[in-house]
């Protein structure tokens, strides 16, 4: 596709479950970032990957939150025991590589923790 | 302190205004990123740079890595420029650390 997609757009859920928010890079773009958006919080950095290397999951705020990015295209990040803190807009975007480079933003999944 | 500060936070003009958002940086970086998210939330990159100055139409940017600042300018001002501008700086790979945002109203 022409831009970066991620699905589902909304996603509200009964806190426990665990959800799934997927993100198709741009095609080619080897760097790809996820990002989540709390209400008054702003943007927060949650989980860098740049081709093979090992991902930079520095942002990552406790041990629920995973992502994996399967033949270094479409990454899936997932939330485990949903807490209605995680409630927010997860963004993901993508680079042409890890370089200085401009980033793509998706629409961003809306999570609700219910 | 937050590592990446804007000012202001909110700036409501009438149409046709210079405007100037500021943004102030405590780290180093490797490049700044400024960010324009319109209502419904989609972000989109207006500005990636690490000197000097840049200018896409009526948007200017300039920073100035010595006093950790950078500037986004607007001239004549339009109501569709209404949005939440966001100053974003690069630690290393790139990943991104935000400014809060600062809410721009243009009214016609």
């Amino acid at each position: 596709g022409a831009g970066v997609s991620q699905s589902p757009s909304n996603k509200v859920t009964e806190k426990g479950k665990d959800v799934e928010l997927r993100c198709d890079p741009i095609s080619g773009h080897t760097a790809l970032y996820w990002y989540r958006q709390s209400l008054g919080q702003g943007l927060e950095f949650l989980i860098y990957f740049q081709g093979n290397s090992a991902p930079d999951k520095s942002g990552l705020p406790s041990d629920r939150f995973s992502a994996e990015r399967t033949g270094g295209s479409v990454s899936t990040l997932t939330i485990q025991r949903t807490q209605q803190e995680d409630s927010a807009v997860y963004l993901c975007a993508s680079s042409r590589d890890g370089t200085n480079q401009p980033q793509h933003f998706g629409d961003g999944t809306r999570l609700s923790i219910l | 302190k937050n590592e990446v500060e804007q000012s202001p936070q909110n700036l409501t003009a009438q149409e046709g205004e210079f405007i100037t958002i500021n943004c102030s940086y405590s780290v180093g970086i490797s490049a700044l990123h400024w960010l324009q998210q319109h209502p419904g939330g989609g972000i989109v990159s207006l500005f990636m740079l690490s000197s000097g100055k840049k200018k896409h139409g009526r948007l200017i940017a300039t920073i100035n890595i010595q006093e950790k600042h950078s500037s986004l300018h607007i001239t004549a001002s339009h109501p569709r420029d209404s949005a939440v501008y966001i100053c974003a700086v690069a630690r290393g790979a790139q990943k991104l650390v935000f400014g809060q945002g600062t809410r721009l109203t243009i009214n016609p």
